[in-house]
């Protein structure tokens, strides 16, 4: 099992529609990231945290270190936001989901 | 420019080739790292280094070499290439226990 689970791995949503996507770890961590990374692009840090909410814009990720759950919400969405999520804890090194693929139509 | 940067962006080697893969951050950052990113797999750690002249392995590191003689840099060596080593790598950098800032990626494929 690992130790670092994403769901669901793909997405498509409607321009507008409210998206969730659930990050659940096994581990003991000191902080979960929320990272972003576009078609043949680069990866970029969207959240750092260590406990309860944090909001940038459309995007809000949440986690619950009790119950080692994290979820990234991304409200009106938009055909930009196409990208693949990844959930990444950091225990004493960096561990990664495999990504949540999310397209999002016109 | 301020950032991280890798380099090359696309590689085409052969089996048997020694391959090095550039990255240099401008900010001064303790920790390097070096991933692999492979369909199926979350990113994988190959090395990683926390100060100069300081590297550590990760995960994967069988058929790697770095090293970090300057804070900036932390070149990735293939010392002989092999197919299983085609993949898309990642560099990245924190300042301790932040975010981390990556690089744009370097698309290897070995022939």
């Amino acid at each position: 099992k690992n130790e670092v689970e994403q769901s669901p791995q793909n997405l498509t949503a409607q321009e507008g529609e409210f998206i969730t996507i659930n990050c659940s770890y096994s581990v003991g961590i000191s902080a979960l990231h929320w990272l972003q990374q576009h078609p043949g692009g680069g990866i970029v840090s969207l959240f750092m945290l260590s406990s309860g909410k944090k909001k940038h814009g459309r995007l809000i990720a949440t986690i619950n270190i009790q119950e080692k759950h994290s979820s990234l919400h991304i409200t009106a969405s938009h055909p930009r936001d196409s990208a693949v999520y990844i959930c990444a804890v950091a225990t004493d090194k960096l561990i990664f989901g495999t990504g949540t693929r999310l397209q999002v139509f016109p | 420019d301020a950032g991280i940067t890798q380099s090359p962006r696309y590689k085409i080697t052969e089996t048997g080739r020694q391959v090095t893969l550039m990255c240099h951050q401008t900010w001064s950052h303790s920790y390097m790292f070096w991933y692999r990113q492979d369909l199926g797999h979350g990113l994988r750690l190959i090395y990683y280094s926390a100060a100069a002249d300081i590297t550590d392995k990760g995960e994967v590191p069988d058929g790697y070499v770095v090293s970090r003689s300057k804070t900036e840099n932390f070149p990735l060596t293939l010392e002989s290439a092999t197919r299983s080593q085609t993949s898309v790598y990642f560099c990245a950098s924190q300042p301790g226990d932040t975010e981390a800032f990556f690089g744009q990626g370097t698309r290897l494929t070995v022939v």
